[in-house]
């Protein structure tokens, strides 16, 4: 069965500072991984993903993760975070034995201060 | 122009009450979700389905089922509607073939609340 830890389930940051959001999965087969954003009262919007190729993935919004194998880790990170990108932050992944439906972490609530 | 739709945005309704969810894709996905989001933010996968298969999460009561007019609906129906089952509902789809495009798009969700 696949599953994902996200280690933080709240990220409080100050506006222009980076910020990295953990994820791990766990599987033993190749898995598709992705970054969701739900903004309160919205749906999930995804921010980007990962199927193969280059571990380094660029999304919207000035969001970008690193896929490390060795680690089973798909980290969210942005170099400078806007008070509008105050929202939950969904990990998932799918793919893995055979299994298309995404499962989701339990979200990471990242707070932006003035 | 919505990719995913769900019908109503808010559900409000007495405890033992039967409703139903509603929901539509226009992007031409084979695969169709129903996902519970609890007060904790937590993403529970409900029901998957597409024009094959019906793969339904063994947790969900019996009270619960999903109902597909063709393939771009995917409904859900709820009998003898309990407190617990307060929640957002989410609707989504994905291309379950097309390996390179298979991320889920989701629906704004239906906040359910059952008084």
């Amino acid at each position: 069965a696949q599953s994902v830890t996200q280690l933080d389930s709240q990220v409080p940051v100050f506006e222009e500072a980076p910020v990295e959001l953990r994820c791990n999965y766990s599987s033993s087969v190749s898995v598709y991984l992705f970054w969701y954003v739900q903004y309160p009262n919205q749906g999930l919007q995804l921010l980007l993903k990962y199927l193969s190729g280059s571990t380094l993935v660029k999304g919207i919004n000035g969001f970008e993760a690193e896929f490390n194998k060795s680690q089973t880790s798909f980290h969210l990170r942005k170099p400078s975070v806007h008070i509008s990108d105050t929202a939950e932050y969904f990990c998932a992944v799918s793919g893995a034995s055979g299994s298309y439906i995404p499962t989701f972490g339990r979200g990471t609530s990242l707070i932006v201060h003035p | 122009d919505t990719a995913v739709s769900q019908t109503p945005k808010y559900l409000v309704t007495q405890m033992g009450n039967d409703k139903s969810i509603k929901c539509e894709q226009n992007l031409g996905h084979d695969t169709m979700y129903w996902y519970k989001q609890d007060s904790k933010k937590f993403l529970k996968i409900m029901f998957s389905y597409n024009n094959k298969e019906l793969i339904i999460n063994e947790t969900v009561p019996n009270r619960f089922s999903p109902k597909s007019p063709d393939k771009a609906h995917l409904n859900l129906h709820i009998n003898s509607l309990e407190l617990g089952d307060s929640a957002v509902y989410f609707c989504a789809s994905s291309h379950q073939t097309r390996t390179q495009e298979n991320e889920a798009f989701f629906g704004q969700g239906t906040r359910l609340t059952v008084v």
